[in-house]
C-alpha cells in the first residue's frame, strides 16, 4: 500500500508561515487531502485535492502537491492553529493517512 | 449542514466483537460513501473502511478479515463490526462522510468520536 511520511513536529513563530510536508511515491499524480485535529477533538477537513479550501476556512491555509511531497502552509500562524495535521490520499487500494505532524505555534 | 453521532459500548472484552453505530442527521443517507476511522490513543489516523447506500463496501485490507459494515437507510443509519478484538484495538472511533469520486474522495464531516476499550 502507499506509504506517506510526515514530520512528527513542526514549530512556527506567531504570525510566521509555516510548511508541513507530505511524502510519498509519485503523490503528485494522486489527490491529496488535509486534516487539523485540535487537541481532544475530531478531525477537520482543511484542504481537499491538493488545494481547494472547504467553505470556512480561512485563506491562510493553502496545498500544493507535485513530484513526491504535498505540502501544506499555514500563513500568518495563530494560537489556534496549534494543532496535529494529517494529509489523505487513496493508495491503490484504501485510503491511507501520514502519521501527523503537530505543529506548535511559538 | 449534516451531523453524524457514534454510539455503541465504550469496553468490550477481548476476542468478542466490537459494534458500532452511526446516526446522520440534516442530510441525506442514501447519497455518498458513509466511513469508519479510528486512532488509538496517541497515535495516528487509521482508515478502516466505508460503505456506500448501495451496501458495497470497501475494506481496509490490514482489517478486512475482522470487519463487516453494513447501513440502513431507513433509519439513517450505518454500522461497524469488528470480531475477534484485542487490546490493538483500543481506539476512538470516528464515522465520516466521504464526497468525491472514486479514488479522489475525502471526508468532509465527521463524528466527535466514541472511544472503545478493549478490556476483560
Amino acid at each position: 500500500s502507499h506509504e506517506l511520511t510526515q514530520p512528527l513536529s513542526v514549530s512556527v513563530a506567531l504570525g510566521q508561515t509555516a510548511k508541513i510536508t507530505c511524502e510519498g511515491d509519485s503523490i503528485g499524480t494522486r489527490n491529496v487531502h488535509w486534516y487539523q485535529q485540535r487537541s481532544g477533538q475530531a478531525p477537520v477537513l482543511i484542504i481537499y485535492r491538493d488545494s481547494n479550501r472547504p467553505s470556512g476556512i480561512p485563506e491562510r491555509f493553502s496545498g500544493s502537491n507535485s513530484g513526491n511531497t504535498a505540502t501544506l502552509t499555514i500563513s500568518r500562524a495563530q494560537a489556534g492553529d496549534e494543532a496535529d495535521y494529517y494529509c489523505q490520499v487513496w493508495g491503490s487500494s484504501t485510503e491511507v493517512f501520514g502519521g501527523g505532524t503537530k505543529l506548535t505555534v511559538l | 449542514q449534516v451531523q453524524l453521532h457514534e454510539s455503541g459500548p465504550g469496553l468490550v472484552k477481548p476476542s468478542e466483537t466490537l459494534s458500532l453505530t452511526c446516526t446522520v442527521s440534516g442530510g441525506f443517507i442514501s447519497t455518498y460513501h458513509w466511513s469508519w476511522i479510528r486512532q488509538p490513543p496517541g497515535k495516528g489516523l487509521e482508515y478502516i473502511g466505508d460503505i456506500h447506500y448501495n451496501g458495497s463496501t470497501n475494506y481496509n485490507p490490514s482489517l478486512k478479515s475482522r470487519v463487516t459494515m453494513s447501513i440502513d437507510t431507513s433509519k439513517m443509519q450505518f454500522s461497524l463490526k469488528v470480531n475477534s478484538v484485542t487490546a490493538a484495538d483500543t481506539a476512538m472511533y470516528y464515522c465520516a462522510r466521504q464526497v468525491g469520486v472514486w479514488t479522489r474522495r475525502w471526508f468532509d464531516s465527521w463524528g466527535q468520536g466514541t472511544l472503545v476499550t478493549v478490556s476483560s
